[in-house]
């Protein structure tokens, strides 16, 4: 268990309302990352952080914010979700300083937006 | 840019079959990273094998190995004597190799494994 949690694990919304997904990890990793995944395109990353207050933009971040005011939790905001923005996303961690590479993810959250 | 092509879709076999999954990635960078990861039908992404460019032979555990041969850049993945327990959608990934910077992971779009009895 990679001490990683996501909130909410489902949840439906309206078109227009803004949304936000948790990330909370206990690990105390530098990085942390938002995927979406979605059937024929696999995982896309959205944004990223490199510590507390760095983040980055990933390949799909338009429509999507981030923030990153402490260690352990990473939010991932949509501030007017569109249908578009339906899928399931991930929140996964590393710590590259340690030479891990690889990621863990969290459990996944199911968007839907009506 | 980076990409991983996961030209498999969808692939069924019975138990007991051995099924291979292909992976070729596309990266300028001379150091990078291949991973394989596994999706069960619960949902969660479990992390199953990293090698590292500089690294070319091939891995064994248990029933699962892995080729990389970057002559062909492909890192395939082979599942020996399959279970009804190895039915998952299956993830290539690439990341490169920068020291200091995100593991920002590129993943193919998956191969779905169904195993039957």
């Amino acid at each position: 268990d990679a001490g990683i949690t996501q909130s909410p694990r489902h949840k439906v919304t309206e078109t227009g309302t803004p949304v936000t997904l948790r990330c909370h990890q206990t690990e105390n990793h530098r990085y942390m990352y938002w995927y979406r995944q979605d059937p024929g395109h696999g995982l896309r990353l959205i944004h990223y952080s490199y510590g507390v207050k760095d983040t980055d933009k990933g390949e799909v971040s338009d429509g999507y914010s981030v923030s990153r005011s402490k260690t352990e939790d990473f939010l991932l905001t949509l501030e007017s979700a569109t249908s578009s923005q339906t899928s399931v996303y991930f929140c996964a961690i590393s710590d590259r300083d340690r030479g891990y590479e690889k990621l863990f993810f969290g459990s996944g959250t199911q968007l839907s937006v009506l | 840019a980076q990409k991983v092509t996961q030209a498999q879709t969808e692939i069924s076999v019975v138990e007991k079959e051995d099924v291979t999954l292909d992976c070729v990635y596309e990266t300028r960078d001379t150091t990078y990273y291949l991973f394989w990861y596994k999706q069960p039908p619960s949902g969660e992404l479990v992390f199953l094998i990293r090698r590292n460019s500089f690294d070319e032979q091939n891995e064994i555990s248990g029933r699962y190995s892995w080729n990389f041969q970057k002559s062909t850049s492909s890192f395939n993945f082979t599942i020996t004597a399959s279970q009804v327990v190895d039915s998952a959608v299956y993830f290539c990934a690439l990341s490169t190799l920068n020291t200091g910077t995100a593991s920002k992971l590129t993943f193919g779009t998956g191969t779905r494994l169904q195993v039957t009895l």
